[in-house]
């Protein structure tokens, strides 16, 4: 069956860097856009980055640009975050979710991977 | 960015209860929009896009509606199953937003 797990998350101080992972399986991960989206602490969903299905295009939230980088390696099916400047802020559950297929337009989340928890703390 | 506002926040219903979420968008977003379930300590799980597409394996009393900047969620004969969080997401343009959640909540 489709399956998202993330890996990664811990705490981390303020100003260090952290990088998330997520191993896909039970579809063609190389024909599906991906997406990181956040939730802090009791809180509402917030979406993070995409990156299309092969890699060249990606596009941030705001408040992530120039920190977060997403990638892709689809000869491992595996998507990355890499979180550079981590701020107090950015303490959150990081789920993975697949896009949608080829060139189509941003649609929606579906499957959701269970999340990892990242904690930014001095 | 598109804001998307979800009403109520939260709302008290009682098992076989017909519930009606409301998402409104600060811009027209044709019918680019989805509906998600969250329970608590549990990833979010889509349930109907593209505004009224009832995601394979979703019960139909989960119907969705709406287009341009007006949407809704309704779920007919409320189950136990179904107290849990629902969110709205725009996928228009990115960002790509979500609403603020509606908590359904035992009466």
């Amino acid at each position: 069956q489709v399956q998202l797990v993330e890996s990664g998350g811990g705490v981390v101080q303020p100003g260090r860097s952290l990088r998330l992972s997520c191993a896909a399986s039970g579809f063609t991960f190389n024909i599906y856009a991906m997406h990181w989206v956040r939730q802090a602490p009791g809180k509402g969903l917030e979406w993070v980055a995409i990156i299309s299905f092969d890699g060249f295009n990606k596009e941030y939230a705001d408040s992530v640009k120039g920190r977060l980088t997403i990638s892709r390696d689809n000869s491992k099916n595996t998507l990355y975050l890499q979180m550079n400047s981590l701020r107090t802020e950015d303490t959150a559950v990081y789920y993975c979710a697949r896009g949608t297929e080829g060139f189509g337009d941003y649609g929606w989340f579906d499957p959701w991977g269970v999340g990892t928890l990242v904690t930014v703390s001095s | 960015d598109i804001q998307m506002t979800q009403s109520p926040s939260s709302l008290s219903a009682s098992v076989g209860d017909r519930v009606t979420i409301t998402c409104r968008a600060s811009q027209i977003i044709r019918s680019n929009l989805n509906w998600y379930q969250q329970k608590p300590g549990k990833a979010p799980k889509l349930l109907i896009y593209a505004a009224s597409t009832l995601l394979s394996g979703v019960p139909s009393r989960f119907s969705g509606s709406g287009s341009g900047t007006d949407f809704t969620l309704t779920i007919n004969t409320l189950q136990p199953e179904d107290f849990a969080t629902y969110y709205c997401q725009q996928s228009f343009n990115t960002p790509l937003t979500f609403g603020g959640g509606t908590k359904v909540e035992v009466k």
